[in-house]
């Protein structure tokens, strides 16, 4: 069993929907959480990150970590097909020796059409 | 532009040779990154350099090595190739060691074995 499952889609919606995806994980020891936008052929763009458990908002983007039960959510509001795109959640445990390594999902591949 | 150069941008070689990879952090960023992308493992952490010094590792193979030079530049090299090692190597960086709040992620290399 993978450390992060994520739901590979692909999703299509329309424009102008709510868009839901999430995450969940094994590890217990995870305390950062991210979610990466990836277009293609390009590198990962982080989009939001939170620490521990709770919501953030930036914008059309909303994050939300529930850690008793291992579940973190990226909504996206008013989806644009701008937001067509791979997302990929990630996760890291804080690390002795302050190192640090995301353990990421698989990814999401989500369409927005006009 | 992220910040985070990689170079090349596409290599092509055959099985059993060695390449290397170069990235450049964004500036004043400390900690380096490297990751591997491939379509069935997604993006694998391969390991972290702060300031020079090696501060996590992922599942390195023993074929590949890397180093960050005191300009913080960093290079990954990639012996004995084999197939199964074409992918997409991207490279990361951020201030502090922990990468707590994120990375920015160079555009990759694309590597393809024959």
């Amino acid at each position: 069993q993978k450390e992060v499952e994520q739901d590979p889609g692909p999703l299509s919606v329309p424009e102008g929907a709510i868009v839901s995806l999430n995450c969940t994980y094994s590890n217990s020891a995870f305390q950062y959480f991210m979610w990466y936008r990836q277009y293609s052929r390009k590198g990962p763009e982080l989009l939001m990150y939170t620490y521990s458990s709770g919501n953030k908002e930036d914008g059309r983007f909303t994050a939300q970590v529930d850690k008793s039960s291992k579940y973190i959510s990226l909504f996206i509001r008013d989806s644009q097909p701008s937001d067509s795109a791979t997302y990929l959640c990630a996760m890291s445990p804080i690390l002795t020796g302050g190192g640090n390594k995301l353990t990421f999902g698989t990814g999401t591949q989500l369409k927005v059409e006009l | 532009d992220s910040g985070v150069t990689q170079t090349p941008k596409h290599l092509i070689t055959a099985t059993g040779q060695r390449v290397t990879l170069r990235c450049s952090p964004r500036s004043g960023d400390l900690s380096v990154y490297w990751y591997q992308q491939s379509l069935d493992q997604g993006l694998q952490f391969l390991i972290q350099y702060y300031n020079g010094e090696e501060r996590a590792k992922g599942n390195i193979l023993e074929r590949f090595s890397a180093q960050q030079f005191p300009d913080l530049h960093s290079e990954l090299n990639l012996s004995s190739l084999e197939l199964g090692d074409s992918a997409l190597y991207f490279c990361a960086s951020s201030v502090g060691g922990t990468g707590g709040s994120g990375y920015t992620f160079g555009s990759g290399t694309r590597l393809t074995v024959v």
